[in-house]
Protein backbone atom coordinates (compact mmCIF):
# COMPACT_ATOMS: atom_id res chain seq x y z
CA UNK A 1 0.00 0.00 0.00
CA UNK A 2 1.08 3.67 -0.49
CA UNK A 3 1.78 5.56 1.98
CA UNK A 4 1.10 9.00 0.45
CA UNK A 5 -1.00 9.33 -1.92
CA UNK A 6 -1.77 11.62 -4.57
CA UNK A 7 -4.10 12.08 -7.93
CA UNK A 8 -3.55 13.14 -10.25
CA UNK A 9 -0.02 12.89 -11.68
CA UNK A 10 0.01 14.61 -14.50
CA UNK A 11 -2.70 17.36 -14.65
CA UNK A 12 -2.73 19.42 -17.82
CA UNK A 13 -5.15 22.09 -18.38
CA UNK A 14 -5.70 25.94 -19.88
CA UNK A 15 -5.62 29.11 -18.01
CA UNK A 16 -8.29 30.24 -15.75
CA UNK A 17 -9.79 26.68 -14.96
CA UNK A 18 -10.23 25.06 -11.92
CA UNK A 19 -8.74 22.09 -10.83
CA UNK A 20 -8.55 20.25 -7.79
CA UNK A 21 -5.24 17.30 -6.96
CA UNK A 22 -6.41 14.91 -3.75
CA UNK A 23 -3.92 13.39 -1.09
CA UNK A 24 -4.45 10.59 0.98
CA UNK A 25 -2.22 9.10 3.64
CA UNK A 26 -2.51 5.79 5.46
CA UNK A 27 0.05 6.65 8.39
CA UNK A 28 -1.86 7.56 10.89
CA UNK A 29 -0.07 10.89 10.79
CA UNK A 30 -1.57 14.10 12.34
CA UNK A 31 -0.24 16.63 10.15
CA UNK A 32 0.13 17.01 6.23
CA UNK A 33 1.15 19.75 3.60
CA UNK A 34 1.13 21.00 0.41
CA UNK A 35 4.52 21.54 -1.06
CA UNK A 36 5.12 23.64 -4.26
CA UNK A 37 8.61 22.53 -6.47
CA UNK A 38 9.23 25.05 -8.84
CA UNK A 39 11.13 24.56 -12.38
CA UNK A 40 14.55 25.31 -10.26
CA UNK A 41 13.60 22.18 -8.47
CA UNK A 42 12.87 24.70 -4.86
CA UNK A 43 11.11 23.27 -2.45
CA UNK A 44 8.15 26.11 -0.85
CA UNK A 45 6.10 24.95 1.88
CA UNK A 46 2.61 26.42 1.21
CA UNK A 47 0.19 24.67 3.56
CA UNK A 48 0.00 22.75 6.67
CA UNK A 49 -2.65 20.69 8.92
CA UNK A 50 -2.50 19.24 11.77
CA UNK A 51 -5.60 17.30 12.60
CA UNK A 52 -7.80 19.11 10.07
CA UNK A 53 -6.74 22.59 11.57
CA UNK A 54 -4.62 24.64 9.41
CA UNK A 55 -1.39 25.59 11.04
CA UNK A 56 1.10 27.10 8.13
CA UNK A 57 -0.44 28.88 5.35
CA UNK A 58 2.60 30.58 3.57
CA UNK A 59 2.11 33.46 1.21
CA UNK A 60 -0.11 31.64 -1.77
CA UNK A 61 -2.33 33.51 -3.73
CA UNK A 62 -6.08 33.08 -2.14
CA UNK A 63 -6.66 31.07 -5.62
CA UNK A 64 -5.07 27.89 -3.67
CA UNK A 65 -7.68 26.12 -1.38
CA UNK A 66 -6.86 23.43 0.47
CA UNK A 67 -9.70 20.97 2.42
CA UNK A 68 -9.11 18.91 4.73
CA UNK A 69 -12.05 16.44 5.22
CA UNK A 70 -10.53 14.62 7.74
CA UNK A 71 -6.56 13.85 9.24
CA UNK A 72 -5.82 11.32 6.36
CA UNK A 73 -6.60 13.59 3.53
CA UNK A 74 -5.79 16.93 2.69
CA UNK A 75 -6.85 18.32 -1.07
CA UNK A 76 -5.64 21.03 -2.55
CA UNK A 77 -8.13 23.55 -4.93
CA UNK A 78 -6.87 25.47 -7.62
CA UNK A 79 -9.48 28.66 -8.88
CA UNK A 80 -8.73 30.46 -12.08
CA UNK A 81 -5.25 28.69 -12.62
CA UNK A 82 -2.44 30.89 -14.20
CA UNK A 83 0.41 30.12 -16.36
CA UNK A 84 2.85 30.54 -13.14
CA UNK A 85 0.94 27.99 -11.41
CA UNK A 86 2.87 25.62 -13.27
CA UNK A 87 5.25 23.11 -11.13
CA UNK A 88 5.17 20.13 -9.56
CA UNK A 89 2.99 19.93 -6.32
CA UNK A 90 3.87 17.45 -3.59
CA UNK A 91 1.65 15.97 -0.63
CA UNK A 92 3.67 15.16 2.63
CA UNK A 93 2.32 13.78 5.71
CA UNK A 94 4.32 13.56 9.27
CA UNK A 95 4.05 13.18 12.81
CA UNK A 96 5.60 15.36 14.93
CA UNK A 97 5.60 13.24 18.02
CA UNK A 98 7.25 10.98 18.14
CA UNK A 99 9.16 12.95 15.46
CA UNK A 100 9.03 11.63 12.30
CA UNK A 101 10.33 12.30 8.89
CA UNK A 102 8.60 13.24 5.42
CA UNK A 103 6.70 11.15 3.72
CA UNK A 104 6.17 12.37 0.15
CA UNK A 105 3.25 11.84 -2.32
CA UNK A 106 4.66 11.24 -5.62
CA UNK A 107 3.87 14.93 -7.05
CA UNK A 108 1.46 16.36 -9.51
CA UNK A 109 2.91 17.79 -12.56
CA UNK A 110 0.67 20.32 -13.62
CA UNK A 111 1.37 22.12 -16.62
CA UNK A 112 -1.04 25.71 -17.08
CA UNK A 113 -1.54 26.14 -21.04
CA UNK B 1 15.42 33.40 9.82
CA UNK B 2 15.54 29.71 9.74
CA UNK B 3 17.22 29.12 6.43
CA UNK B 4 19.14 26.01 4.93
CA UNK B 5 21.86 26.71 3.00
CA UNK B 6 23.09 24.49 -0.31
CA UNK B 7 26.57 26.15 -1.65
CA UNK B 8 27.21 23.66 -4.50
CA UNK B 9 23.87 23.95 -7.27
CA UNK B 10 25.52 20.82 -9.03
CA UNK B 11 28.30 18.52 -8.84
CA UNK B 12 29.75 15.36 -9.92
CA UNK B 13 31.92 12.53 -9.63
CA UNK B 14 32.92 9.40 -11.24
CA UNK B 15 31.47 6.34 -10.45
CA UNK B 16 32.81 4.73 -7.19
CA UNK B 17 34.33 7.64 -6.46
CA UNK B 18 33.63 9.54 -3.18
CA UNK B 19 31.48 12.71 -3.30
CA UNK B 20 30.90 15.43 -0.66
CA UNK B 21 27.35 17.58 -0.69
CA UNK B 22 27.40 20.70 1.39
CA UNK B 23 24.66 22.06 3.93
CA UNK B 24 25.17 24.78 6.44
CA UNK B 25 21.83 26.18 8.50
CA UNK B 26 20.45 29.15 10.90
CA UNK B 27 18.55 28.59 13.68
CA UNK B 28 18.59 29.59 17.10
CA UNK B 29 17.08 26.68 18.27
CA UNK B 30 19.05 23.53 20.35
CA UNK B 31 17.10 20.52 19.72
CA UNK B 32 16.49 19.45 16.02
CA UNK B 33 16.21 16.63 13.11
CA UNK B 34 18.79 16.81 9.95
CA UNK B 35 17.94 15.17 6.80
CA UNK B 36 18.81 14.59 3.46
CA UNK B 37 16.32 13.77 0.73
CA UNK B 38 17.08 12.63 -2.61
CA UNK B 39 15.28 13.26 -5.71
CA UNK B 40 15.82 11.05 -8.75
CA UNK B 41 14.73 12.23 -11.99
CA UNK B 42 11.42 9.78 -10.89
CA UNK B 43 10.73 12.48 -9.06
CA UNK B 44 9.79 10.88 -5.93
CA UNK B 45 11.68 12.27 -3.06
CA UNK B 46 13.04 9.59 -0.45
CA UNK B 47 15.01 9.97 2.82
CA UNK B 48 18.14 9.08 2.67
CA UNK B 49 20.03 9.57 6.28
CA UNK B 50 18.47 11.28 9.27
CA UNK B 51 20.48 13.23 11.70
CA UNK B 52 19.53 13.59 15.59
CA UNK B 53 21.45 17.30 16.74
CA UNK B 54 21.36 15.92 20.20
CA UNK B 55 23.54 12.62 19.17
CA UNK B 56 27.07 13.54 18.68
CA UNK B 57 27.89 10.32 16.90
CA UNK B 58 27.78 10.87 12.69
CA UNK B 59 24.62 8.63 11.19
CA UNK B 60 25.57 6.00 8.81
CA UNK B 61 23.30 4.32 6.33
CA UNK B 62 25.39 1.86 4.46
CA UNK B 63 27.60 4.19 1.73
CA UNK B 64 25.72 7.19 3.02
CA UNK B 65 27.21 8.97 5.70
CA UNK B 66 27.15 12.75 7.10
CA UNK B 67 29.11 14.86 8.99
CA UNK B 68 27.74 16.54 11.85
CA UNK B 69 29.24 20.25 12.73
CA UNK B 70 26.74 21.25 15.11
CA UNK B 71 28.40 24.86 16.77
CA UNK B 72 29.41 25.55 12.67
CA UNK B 73 26.03 24.61 11.58
CA UNK B 74 26.91 22.40 9.05
CA UNK B 75 25.44 18.77 7.38
CA UNK B 76 27.54 17.66 4.56
CA UNK B 77 26.40 14.56 2.60
CA UNK B 78 28.86 11.43 1.76
CA UNK B 79 28.60 9.30 -0.67
CA UNK B 80 30.84 6.69 -0.95
CA UNK B 81 31.45 4.19 -4.03
CA UNK B 82 28.95 6.59 -6.00
CA UNK B 83 27.05 4.55 -8.36
CA UNK B 84 24.99 5.63 -11.21
CA UNK B 85 21.58 5.24 -8.98
CA UNK B 86 22.70 8.29 -6.94
CA UNK B 87 22.42 10.55 -9.87
CA UNK B 88 20.01 13.10 -8.23
CA UNK B 89 19.05 16.13 -6.50
CA UNK B 90 19.74 16.24 -2.81
CA UNK B 91 18.22 18.20 -0.48
CA UNK B 92 19.28 19.29 2.97
CA UNK B 93 16.59 19.82 5.73
CA UNK B 94 15.75 20.22 9.62
CA UNK B 95 12.52 20.29 11.43
CA UNK B 96 12.50 21.12 15.64
CA UNK B 97 12.16 18.65 18.03
CA UNK B 98 9.25 19.83 20.10
CA UNK B 99 7.60 22.12 17.70
CA UNK B 100 8.17 19.87 14.73
CA UNK B 101 5.66 21.15 12.27
CA UNK B 102 7.99 22.75 9.75
CA UNK B 103 10.41 21.40 7.52
CA UNK B 104 12.84 23.95 6.07
CA UNK B 105 14.73 22.80 2.82
CA UNK B 106 17.74 23.87 1.11
CA UNK B 107 17.40 24.83 -2.61
CA UNK B 108 19.14 21.68 -3.71
CA UNK B 109 22.48 20.24 -5.06
CA UNK B 110 22.27 18.08 -8.81
CA UNK B 111 24.31 15.21 -8.19
CA UNK B 112 25.98 13.51 -11.54
CA UNK B 113 27.65 10.37 -11.99
CA UNK B 114 29.97 9.83 -14.80
CA UNK B 115 30.34 6.22 -15.66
Amino acid sequence: DTAVSQTPKYLVTQMGNDKSIKCEQNLGHDTMYWYKQDSKKFLKIMFSYNNKELIINETVPNRFSPKSPDKAHLNLHINSLELGDSAVYFCASSQVQPNEKLFFGSGTQLSVL
Amino acid sequence: AQTVTQSQPEMSVQEAETVTLSCTYDTSESDYYLFWYKQPPSRQMILVIRQEAYKQQNATENRFSVNFQKAAKSFSLKISDSQLGDAAMYFCAYRFRNTGNQFYFGTGTSLTVIP
